[in-house]
């Protein structure tokens, strides 16, 4: 119950496309969702971040939508750049009590010029 | 603020060999996270310290490995035998309380031949 499933492993894109990664969750407790970025060779890093009381939430050309009844949330990259090839990992986490974060698998995107 | 540091950057040693990790985590922070992560098994949490305690190590590995947080601006990150299994990167985070935000530290490449 404590996993965050996320799709796919890999996914490559040509320059300008939309990019989407994909993940699921059970607990019902999470309530506050990030996805970090990472690229190679550095830790990861807080890229854009959804409460569950919104659907949607966009910073520039990166959109979290979110589905609570789903159980289900998605990134989406518009105008994908190959500056935005790196690892996304989604999370999940409860905010009270220090809880700590549950991260997906990882989602290598690639981004073609 | 000079974000999480971490020491040493990459570290090569043998099977059987005692290697000590260590973060300094962002000053006023007071949640400190080690991870590690491969390409099997993705990111995973070992350990996280809230205040200086021990809050969750179920994730770390086995008896070999220990960490500590003697006070509020150091933690170590110990495994004794090493393994060439241990193979990974080590990254440590650290959070303020009542933030979501974890910060990441570059990591620290270890090789046990």
């Amino acid at each position: 119950q404590q996993q965050v499933k996320q799709s796919p492993q890999s996914l490559i894109v040509q320059k300008g496309g939309i990019s989407i990664i994909n993940c699921a969750y059970e607990n019902t407790a999470f309530d506050y969702f990030p996805w970090y970025q990472q690229f190679p060779g550095k830790g990861p890093a807080l890229l854009i971040a959804i409460r569950p009381d919104v659907s949607e939430k966009k910073e520039g050309r990166f959109t979290i939508s979110f589905n609570k009844s789903a159980k289900q949330f998605s990134l989406h990259i518009m105008d994908s750049q190959p500056g935005d090839s790196a690892t996304y990992f989604c999370a999940a986490q409860i905010i009270q009590g220090a809880q700590k974060l549950v991260f997906g698998q990882g989602t290598r995107l690639t981004i073609n010029p | 603020d000079a974000g999480v540091i971490q020491s040493p950057r990459h570290e090569v040693t043998e099977m059987g060999q005692e290697v000590t990790l260590r973060c300094k985590p962002i000053s006023g922070h007071n949640s400190l996270f080690w991870y590690r992560q491969t390409m099997m098994r993705g990111l995973e949490l070992l350990i996280y310290f809230n205040n200086n305690v021990p809050i969750d190590d179920s994730g770390m590995p086995e008896d070999r490995f220990s960490a500590k947080m003697p006070n509020a601006s150091f933690s170590t990150l110990k495994i004794q035998p090493s393994e060439p299994r241990d193979s990974a990167v080590y990254f440590c985070a650290s959070r303020q309380n009542l933030q979501e935000t974890q910060y990441f530290g570059p990591g620290t490449r270890l090789l046990v031949l």
